[in-house]
């Protein structure tokens, strides 16, 4: 079955540092979502991307899909305090099907 | 407006014992569905449904039960508690498959 995979699993980082976290999928994608859930939190809806080799901006956080539909980023630019949490994919499959979650990058960031 | 509830807030079974969690939502969102959280694992996909009457098996439908007789209720049946069941439970919505709004979700120990 669909599988979505995301790495890496824990992220520590100094603040003013990057943060990348990468999810792939096992088939190809007709949408991939991002979620962010704070400590002790719910999952919150940060974007969805739709098209082949997408590229949306949300200020510091950057979001892409590959060109294969397949792969997606999420990259922040000078982490702060406040990025603190677990930052989820999902991917929906080709099918309209179900909703797949990766596993989460937790994002660490020391003052 | 208060979005996707769900009770309990936490529940503590001893193994056999049964138990419903409750899922409620004020957006007339078609599409519902339960998650489980693990440490490591994500959120898995338990049942979803795209619409009153309608439900259908995720990742790790086994030992959870579900039924949609109304748009706004998707309550998720225990039918004889395990330790493996011990998680968090997160419910969600959305309208059409897109953004999934979730619940605070159900703290849920099995002993």
């Amino acid at each position: 079955g669909q599988q979505v995979m995301q790495i890496p699993q824990y992220q520590h980082v100094q603040e003013g540092e990057d943060f990348t976290t990468y999810c792939n999928s096992s088939t190809t994608l007709s949408n991939i979502q991002w979620y962010k859930q704070r400590p002790g939190g719910h999952p919150v809806f940060l974007i969805q991307l739709v098209k082949s080799g997408e590229v949306k901006k949300q200020k510091r956080l950057t979001f892409q899909f590959g060109e294969a539909k397949k792969n997606s980023s999420l990259h922040i630019t000078a982490t702060q305090t406040t990025d603190v949490g677990t930052y989820f994919c999902a991917g929906r499959d080709n099918q309209g099907g179900k909703l797949i979650f990766g596993q989460g990058t937790e994002l660490s960031v020391k003052p | 407006n208060a979005g996707v509830t769900q009770t309990p807030k936490f529940q503590v079974l001893k193994t056999g014992q049964s138990m419903t969690l409750q899922c409620a939502q004020d957006m007339n969102h078609e599409y519902m569905s339960w998650y489980r959280q693990d440490p490591g694992m994500g959120l898995r996909l338990i049942h979803y449904s795209v619409g009153a009457g309608i439900t259908d098996q995720g990742e790790v439908p086994n030992g959870y039960n579900v039924s949609r007789s109304t748009t706004e209720d998707f309550p998720l049946r225990l039918l004889s508690a395990a330790p493996s069941q011990t998680s968090v439970y997160f419910c969600a919505s959305s309208f059409r498959g897109d953004t999934q709004y979730f619940g605070p979700g159900t703290r849920l120990t099995v002993l």
